[in-house]
């Protein structure tokens, strides 16, 4: 399984764009790199994922290195409800396992 | 759509107690997971299940049992419970794709909050 490297805590301004870093220098090349986020007391949810290329969804973006030795989520404009722990996640394509680190906190500043 | 649904939200054990955390979900998802959270810890992976009738163990399976009769139920026993579980517990599920592989995305319920004294 890849191991990944994740500043513990990060903070944003609000709606100011947040930058969040994962090393993952040890992934496959059939590991999709994966992002879940978990609000406090709630359970993760689903952010992105992606393989090789750029990712753009609603919430979020994800910028791949071109060595996929790292990834990058981009919050475009935090917002306060943007404030939780961010899990990037390797994972083996049609398998169900997710390892899950300690993630980064981001916090929020009003 | 309620999504996944886990009770209790919370529950106190004393030593040497069991009980049955469960889980439900209403997406028709084959894929089932229980996971555990210690706190500052990332979740890690208890049992899973892929589909009725057939579970597996994940990474720390010791001292959990768990059994899939429906394709919506997927209950957590403890049996003897220790001071070490201690934790917050995860369901989650996922969907699988046609050929039968599961989907890259896990949904999950809010949690049962477990204490053993």
């Amino acid at each position: 399984d890849a191991k990944t490297t994740q500043p513990n805590s990060m903070e944003s301004n609000e709606e100011e764009p947040v930058h969040l870093p994962c090393n993952h220098s040890t992934i496959s090349g059939t590991d999709y790199i994966h992002w879940y986020r978990q609000l406090p007391s709630q359970g993760p949810e689903y952010v992105i994922h992606g393989l090789t290329s750029n990712v753009n969804n609603r919430m979020a973006s994800l910028a791949i290195a071109e060595d996929r030795k790292s990834s990058t989520l981009i919050l475009h404009r935090a917002t306060l409800r943007d404030a939780a722990v961010y899990y990037c996640i390797p994972r083996t394509s049609g398998t169900y396992k997710y390892i899950f680190g300690t993630g980064t906190r981001l916090k929020v500043l009003a | 759509n309620a999504g996944v649904t886990q009770t209790p939200k919370f529950r106190i054990l004393k030593i040497g107690q069991s009980m049955t955390l469960q889980c439900t979900q209403d997406m028709n998802h084959n894929y089932m997971y229980w996971y555990r959270q210690d706190p500052g810890m990332g979740l890690k992976l208890i049992y899973y299940s892929v589909g009725a009738g057939i579970t597996d163990k994940g990474e720390v399976p010791n001292g959990y049992n768990v059994s899939r009769s429906t394709t919506e139920d997927f209950p957590l026993r403890l049996e003897l419970a220790a001071p070490s579980q201690t934790s917050v517990y995860f369901c989650a599920s996922s969907y699988t794709l046609q050929d039968g592989r599961p989907k890259n995305i896990q949904y999950f319920g809010a949690g049962t909050r477990l204490s053993v004294l």
